[in-house]
């Protein structure tokens, strides 16, 4: 198993354009979940999902969409980059709701907006 | 809301010496709580996760506990060595049905040959 796995590993954006950051999993996860840290923080949660067709704010959400059309993949999309969302983006997956709430992480990407 | 503090953000212990990490959380009224390792530039692997109705986790040089009622957790750390310098985040979640974790910002950890 390949576990989650996140493209790109880094990217650049300038002031105003869009991204979409890849998310996969192959284990067969129900609940997927988009975080962010900033340098020094702990993560924060931006939008969850607890199955394909499913997703939800967190904490974070604005500036950012999420779309959950399969159990594998949780894309991020991020609309009019802005400086602020300079950070590392995390994509984690697990079962949930009692079969296993062990959250499994991508290694992140890395996203610099100048 | 739910707050999670981590305290000390930083810590150097000398090779071989036992430590404890602390976590306290602000709301009593949690699901589960987990315990992260991170190392730089990399993702979290999760440690131990805990559910509301125990006391305590162990594996391997790893102890958590956990005390719902004063809102703490401690991560104990036997016979440390260099390898387990990293950061160290734990994790509360309330409910099952979403999973959903508040993460405090992390205790980094090294350890001295």
């Amino acid at each position: 198993n390949a576990g989650v796995t996140q493209t790109p590993k880094f990217r650049i954006l300038k002031i105003g354009q869009s991204m979409t950051l890849q998310c996969a999993q192959d284990m067969n996860h129900n609940y997927m979940y988009w975080y962010r840290q900033d340098p020094g923080m702990g993560l924060k949660l931006i939008y969850y999902s607890v199955g394909a067709g499913i997703t939800d704010k967190g904490e974070v959400p604005n500036g950012y969409n999420v779309s959950r059309s399969t159990t594998e993949d949780f894309p991020l999309r991020l609309e009019l980059a802005a400086p602020s969302q300079t950070s590392v983006y995390f994509c984690a997956s697990s079962y949930g709701q009692g079969r296993g709430e062990t959250q499994y992480f991508g290694p992140g990407t890395r996203l610099l907006v100048l | 809301k739910q707050e999670v503090t981590q305290i000390p953000a930083a810590l150097s212990v000398p090779e071989g010496e036992n430590l404890v990490l602390n976590c306290s959380f602000t709301d009593s009224a949690i699901y589960n709580l987990q315990w992260f390792r991170q190392d730089p530039g990399k993702g979290l692997t999760s440690l131990l996760l805990i559910q509301s109705s125990q006391r305590e986790q162990t594996s391997g040089r790893l102890n958590a506990s956990l005390d719902k009622s004063s809102g703490r957790s401690t991560l104990y750390i036997a016979a440390s060595q260099p390898g387990d310098s990293a950061t160290y985040l734990c994790a509360v979640s309330r409910s099952s049905n979403t999973g959903k974790l508040i993460f405090g910002q992390g205790t980094t950890l090294q350890v001295k040959p």
